[in-house]
């Protein structure tokens, strides 16, 4: 079946650090993937999606490309702010119900 | 603003007692779902429901049952609490719109089972 997996956390950073977090994912076919974040006391939110190889999500400042020859899907952002702080989730979507299967998360906490 | 709406966002109940999560979507969309949310475990799908009065069964569905009879509503049911059913609880939805498999989450419910 589906899976996806991401880089154990937590992890921390000072501020205008590089983030990189990383994602891979078994599946068939040719998913979409997406990353969420999940703000403290919060649900999750769409933070980027790509449907197709070679796609780039972006928002916010993170991006991440998808990489169909990798399996891969990391999420990046240039220089983090201590608002960034929060889980990440990576998450793919295979199947014709548009269920989600999502990795397990990873904590971020930025430093000021 | 379109949301998710969960009724509750903090219940304690007691071992054996039956649970009534509820959630509302106000975006018109034909498919709901409820995930578990546990530390270490990430985002399990419990059941999901992709019309009225339809349901499937996630990837934990043992110990809880649905119930959707209006397309904005979707309820989660444990028929008896146990312990083991302690987590936060993550509602979401969708639209079947091709390449809008985007799903939108409340605010989350936290169980406690004493």
């Amino acid at each position: 079946g589906d899976s996806v997996t991401q880089m154990e956390g937590p992890v921390t950073l000072s501020e205008e650090a590089f983030l990189t977090i990383n994602c891979t994912y078994t599946a068939t076919g040719y998913p979409s993937l997406f990353w969420y974040v999940q703000y403290p006391g919060e649900g999750l939110q769409l933070l980027l999606k790509a449907t197709k190889a070679d796609d780039k999500g972006s928002n916010k400042g993170f991006e991440a490309t998808y990489r169909k020859e990798t399996t891969s899907f990391h999420l990046e952002k240039g220089s983090v702010q201590v608002s960034d702080s929060a889980v990440y989730f990576c998450a793919l979507s295979g199947g014709s119900n548009y269920k989600l299967t999502f990795g397990k998360g990873t904590l971020l906490t930025v430093n000021p | 603003d379109v949301k998710v709406t969960q009724s509750s966002r903090y219940l304690v109940k007691r071992t054996g007692e039956k649970v009534f999560l509820e959630c509302v979507q106000d975006m018109d969309h034909e498919n709901m779902f409820w995930y578990r949310q546990d530390p270490g475990l990430g985002l399990r799908l419990i059941y999901f429901s992709y019309d009225v009065k339809m349901k499937e069964k996630g990837d934990i569905p043992e110990g809880y049952s649905v119930s959707r009879e209006k397309k904005e509503r979707f309820s989660l049911i444990l028929e008896s609490a146990s312990t083991n059913q302690t987590s936060m609880y993550l509602c979401a939805s969708s639209s079947l719109t091709p390449g809008a498999n985007v799903l939108t989450f409340g605010a989350g419910s936290r169980l406690t089972v004493l």
